[in-house]
């Protein structure tokens, strides 16, 4: 079985500060991974993915992640936050071998203050 | 092109009531997905089609739940003699059919129980 923890669910920065968004996975064989984006009263936007291709992932906007099969994470960053940032992420997992199901983290809600 | 597109965004029916919600998947999409949002919750699986065949209704809460896509392409989820725990958002989601590929999901409607 597969499952998606993500730690806080709440994280507040400073816009220009760093963003870093913690998920850790769990799965029996090696996953496909994926953040997405929330806003308010929309639909979930995919920021990037993670398919075994190269463990540093780069998304939109200028966030980005980093795959450690060791420490089993996935941790979204971006360097300098920007008001346009605040919104949900989720953090998703999807296994290899399995054409569906993709497993959702309960959710980290991103606040940047001016 | 266009994304998926789901009808209607907000939805009030009367406990009892019966409910259709409708999702237009991207053209060329084998793979749609229903999930159900509760409030500051991760989206949680309800059921998987491929093409017409519905693979996967495992996350379906109860029997009052049923989803079809009978020619393929648009898909219905319905909801029968509503209750009050039924009030969340439901995202439709679709893919193509490759390992690894991510869903694309509409806005989601808003089903409110009262």
């Amino acid at each position: 079985a597969q499952s998606v923890t993500q730690l806080g669910s709440h994280v507040s920065v400073s816009e220009g500060a760093l963003v870093l968004l913690r998920c850790n996975y769990s799965s029996s064989v090696p996953p496909y991974l994926f953040w997405y984006v929330q806003y308010p009263n929309q639909g979930l936007q995919l920021l990037l993915k993670y398919t075994s291709a190269a463990t540093l992932v780069k998304g939109i906007n200028g966030f980005e992640a980093e795959f450690k099969k060791s420490e089993t994470s996935f941790h979204l960053t971006k360097p300098s936050a920007h008001m346009s940032d605040a919104a949900e992420y989720f953090c998703a997992v999807r296994q290899a071998g399995s054409n569906y199901k993709l497993t959702f983290g309960k959710g980290t809600l991103l606040t940047v203050n001016p | 092109g266009a994304g998926v597109s789901q009808s209607p965004r907000y939805k009030v029916a009367k406990r009892g009531q019966d409910v259709a919600l409708r999702c237009d998947p991207i053209s060329g999409h084998v793979s749609l997905f229903w999930y159900q949002q509760a409030l500051g919750q991760g989206p949680e699986f309800l059921t998987y089609f491929q093409n017409e065949a519905q693979l996967d209704k495992s996350g379906l809460p109860s029997d009052r739940f049923f989803a079809e896509r009978p020619e393929g392409s648009v898909s219905t989820l319905k909801i029968q003699r509503t209750q009050q725990e039924d009030s969340a958002v439901y995202l439709c989601a679709s893919s193509v059919r490759e390992q690894g590929s991510p869903l694309h999901f509409g806005n989601g409607t808003r089903l409110t129980v009262t």
